[in-house]
């Protein structure tokens, strides 16, 4: 069966400091992947999607970046964070877009 | 530009209660809608997915219809229990290969024993 992994669970960064969350799947291949922020009282918000290897796409400017340097990896990063990323970051999958979506843990993202 | 809006934003009910939660888009060329649950400080469930050309999924005690023509699906949930309470959210994908959900704000439901 597939399962998708997020880590760190929780972060507590200061402002200007770099970020760097990991999410993983298992068991599919070539799958699109995903990043979204959920911030306090609004909506998910799609950041990033991938349909394969090193191909990102970003649906909003921002401070972030995305990556994947393999199949069932995905990565969102920053250089300098602001006080504005703090959220909840949750990456999903869909073995074949578009379908059934699937998401991960997430992770809790403090900045101070 | 396609928007998901849910009502109402948080409802409380008593244990046993039948109840319906409502999901509303503005732009009816979507591919397909599924339903999801949140439970405070985690990840979302799927619970349920409807195909455009669905009327109706159902998983055990819920069942989610879909008028597309008109822009609405209702999550209803049967006899409910302590253990529905949680933060349910609506998405609908509008297709292409990227697969891309566009969300709701979510019904906060709380089930009173």
């Amino acid at each position: 069966s597939q399962t998708i992994h997020q880590w760190p669970a929780t972060l507590v960064q200061p402002v200007g400091s770099p970020l760097s969350l990991e999410c993983t799947v298992e068991g599919t291949s070539n799958p699109n992947l995903y990043w979204y922020r959920q911030a306090a009282g609004r909506g998910l918000q799609l950041l990033f999607y991938s349909v394969g290897i090193g191909q990102i796409s970003s649906e909003v400017p921002q401070n972030l970046s995305a990556s994947r340097p393999q199949d069932r990896q995905f990565i969102l990063s920053s250089k300098k964070l602001l006080l504005s990323d703090s959220g909840f970051y949750l990456c999903a999958w869909i073995a074949q877009g578009p379908g059934e979506q699937f998401f991960g843990p997430g992770t809790r993202l403090t900045v101070l | 530009k396609q928007e998901v809006t849910q009502i109402p934003a948080a409802l409380s009910v008593p244990e046993g209660e039948n109840l319906v939660l409502n999901c509303s888009f503005t732009d009816s060329a979507i591919y397909n809608l599924q339903w999801f649950r949140q439970d405070p400080g985690k990840g979302l469930t799927s619970l349920l997915l409807i195909q455009s050309s669905q009327r109706e999924q159902t998983s055990g005690r819920l069942n989610a219809s879909l008028d597309k023509s008109s822009g609405r699906s209702t999550l209803y949930i049967a006899a409910s229990q302590p253990g529905d309470s949680a933060t349910y959210l609506c998405a609908v994908s509008d297709g292409g290969s990227q697969g891309n959900l566009i969300f709701g704000k979510g019904t906060k439901l709380s089930v009173k024993p």
